[in-house]
Order: C-alpha cells, then structure tokens, then sequence
C-alpha cells in the first residue's frame, strides 16, 4: 500500500528564517506526483508547489523549494525567508496514476514567531 | 476566481439524525472527493466520484454514502450521525488529478 509519512508534527521558525519540512513516502511506482499543500488557519486548503517523479530537478515557487530524492523517497519542503503568513497545517500528499488519487500524510504544524 | 463551495462551514447535529453535506464546484470538473480530516490522521478519503452518478468508495466509507446528480455538485450524507463522526469535512475537485486538488473551506460537523 502507499503511504505517506511526515514525522513532524509541530515546527517553528522565526520570521526571516529557513525551515524545512520533512515528508517520506513508500511507492512500488515509478511514475507519480508529489505536492505540498498548505492549510491556513482559515482552513483553505492551497497547493504550495507539485513535483513530478520523472523530473530530477527540484521544483520551486518563489520562495517555496522541494528536495525531491527519488530513490530515498524524501520529498521535503524548503521555506526561505519565512513570513508570518506562512503559519499553517502543511501537508504532503502522493498521487500516482495506479492508486487514482491523493494520499496524505498525518500533516505539520508550522508556526512562525516575529 | 475558481471555486469549490461547500454549504455550511460549522454544523451541529444529533446522534441519529440524517446529515446533507454539499459541495459545489464552478470549475467543470469531472472528479470530486469528500475527505474527512482529523488531528494527526491527515486527510483519509471517503468517496470519490469520476462522472455524474459514478462513485468509488475510499479508505473510509463506512457510515456514509455520497450522490452525484449533476456534475457541479457532490454531496455527502451521513446516513446515521454518530459521535465519532465528529470531524471536518473537506471537499476537493480536480480536472486530472496529477494538476492536484480545489478544496473548498471545509465543513466542521460536530455531532452530540
């Protein structure tokens, strides 16, 4: 079965700093996709950045990166310059063409300190 | 502005009762999914519908069904509300789930 597992559930960081945010994940596939989402405390679910299994380069959204490491099956999530705002439930999620849809992990608090 | 609306944002129900859960979407999405969130479990999946009158159970069916009469619409129903259906409810649409998921704000359904 796929599963997918972020071992932190509680972070924080001070504003203007780096986090990063861990997620693992088990697949026999070869071929899938790898999101992180973001739930604010207004509890709107948004999609923070995608990555592609057959890309090797890591994606990046501003100041959101990924490090994709495909045969560890890592896929973690780099804040540069953390911002207030960025306070939120952030959740990864895997989805591959056999399993037919998004599987999530169990979520991580991450709260940015002034 | 893209949208995925769902009816009620909080919603108080007894034991036993029947409870309608609406999500609408204004995106001409094919593919909507009910998941029901909880602390430390994430999102788990109940139902998921591909087409009009089509649906494929989740992780987690049991103790729900869903009805898709019209493509924009998807709705949950609690046939029987129990206490440990007390959770948040969150419905997502999707025009190719490799794109990711439209969620809406999510229903937090308390049953006493």
């Amino acid at each position: 079965a796929q599963t997918v597992t972020q071992s932190q559930p509680e972070m924080s960081v001070q504003e203007a700093e780096t986090v990063t945010l861990s997620c693992t994940y088990d697949t026999s596939e070869n071929n899938y996709y790898l999101f992180w989402y973001k739930q604010p405390p207004s509890r709107q679910m948004i999609l923070v950045i995608r990555q592609e299994a057959y890309k090797q380069q890591n994606a990046t959204e501003n100041r959101f990166s990924v490090n994709f490491q495909k045969a560890a099956k890592s896929f973690s999530l780099k804040i540069s310059d953390s911002q207030l705002g960025d306070t939120a439930m952030y959740f990864c999620a895997f989805y591959s063409n056999q399993g037919g849809k998004l599987i999530f992990g169990q979520g991580t608090e991450l709260s940015v300190k002034p | 502005d893209v949208k995925v609306t769902q009816s009620s944002r909080y919603l108080v129900k007894r034991t036993g009762e029947k409870v309608f859960l609406e999500c609408v979407q204004d995106m001409d999405h094919e593919n909507m999914f009910w998941y029901r969130q909880d602390p430390g479990l994430g999102l788990r999946l109940i139902y998921f519908s591909y087409d009009v009158k089509m649906k494929e159970k989740g992780d987690i069916p049991e103790g729900y069904s869903v009805s898709r009469e019209k493509k924009e619409r998807f709705s949950l129903i609690l046939e029987s509300a129990s206490t440990n259906q007390t959770s948040m409810y969150l419905c997502a649409s999707s025009a190719g789930q490799h794109y990711g998921y439209t969620f809406g704000s999510g229903t937090r359904l308390t049953v006493v």
